[in-house]
């Protein structure tokens, strides 16, 4: 199975912070690679797909990068409603697995 | 619009079946890959399975820790695709969500998916 690291596990940061997130996979997964937000009790929401594509009508703040084994999503001037905890998710091989998530809170 | 509900989800004990339903609006079910992902409570996100669309001939697969317990089936006349669970264990309880997923892209010579919508999660819980 493809193992999915990412870091930090939690982050504190304040309204208007660039916030980036690290995530490594155990083997090369090319660019299969997406990004998913999730708000307590709420279902998660697909940000970025390909590496760095992103989905449509997720606000030009989030971006992702990284091929191969290192990938970062980056939020640049973070905003109230991206307090939430944000997952890596490889689809390059089964099992599709996930990142342990970050969570992103106010500092 | 693109809708996805699931439900189904209930307590259970150990070593009993429940089968969750998801029904889709806005899209043929039958054109589109579909998961099921669960979350334990305060655990993250796990990937149980998913079923390749029609035309890949409804093939499947699935997580080590459900294989020969749960299976994905479809339901074209009912637009839905549902999740049989058998034999539960204490550790199947989770929120049970399914995905479409249709987030595709080229890479070499395959074809790689992943998911672009959820539904809202059903629970299920399996204890004594």
């Amino acid at each position: 199975d493809i193992q999915m690291t990412q870091s930090p596990s939690t982050l504190s940061a304040s309204v208007g912070d660039r916030v980036t997130i690290t995530c490594r996979a155990s083997q090369s997964i090319g660019n299969c690679l997406a990004w998913h937000q999730q708000k307590p009790g709420k279902a998660p929401k697909l940000l970025i797909y390909k590496a760095s594509n992103l989905q449509s009508g997720v606000p030009s703040r989030f971006s992702g990068s990284g091929s191969g084994t290192e990938f970062t999503l980056t939020i640049t001037s973070l905003q109230p409603d991206d307090f939430a905890t944000y997952y890596c998710q490889q689809y390059n091989g089964y099992p599709l697995t996930f990142g342990g998530g970050t969570k992103v809170e106010i500092k | 619009e693109v809708q996805l509900v699931e439900s189904g989800g209930d307590l259970v004990q150990p070593g009993g079946s429940l089968r969750l339903s998801c029904e889709v609006s806005g899209f043929t079910v039958s054109d589109h890959y579909m998961d099921w992902v669960r979350q334990a409570p305060g655990k993250g996100l796990e990937w149980v399975g998913r079923s390749r669309n029609k035309a890949n001939s409804y093939t499947t697969e699935y997580a080590a820790s459900v294989k020969g317990r749960f299976t994905i089936s479809r339901d074209d006349s009912k637009n839905s695709v549902c999740l049989q669970m058998n034999s539960l264990k204490t550790e199947d309880t989770a929120v049970y969500y399914c995905a479409r997923g249709s987030k595709w892209h080229l890479e070499g010579f395959y074809y790689y998916y992943t998911m672009d919508v959820w539904g809202q999660g059903t629970t299920v819980t399996v204890s004594s």
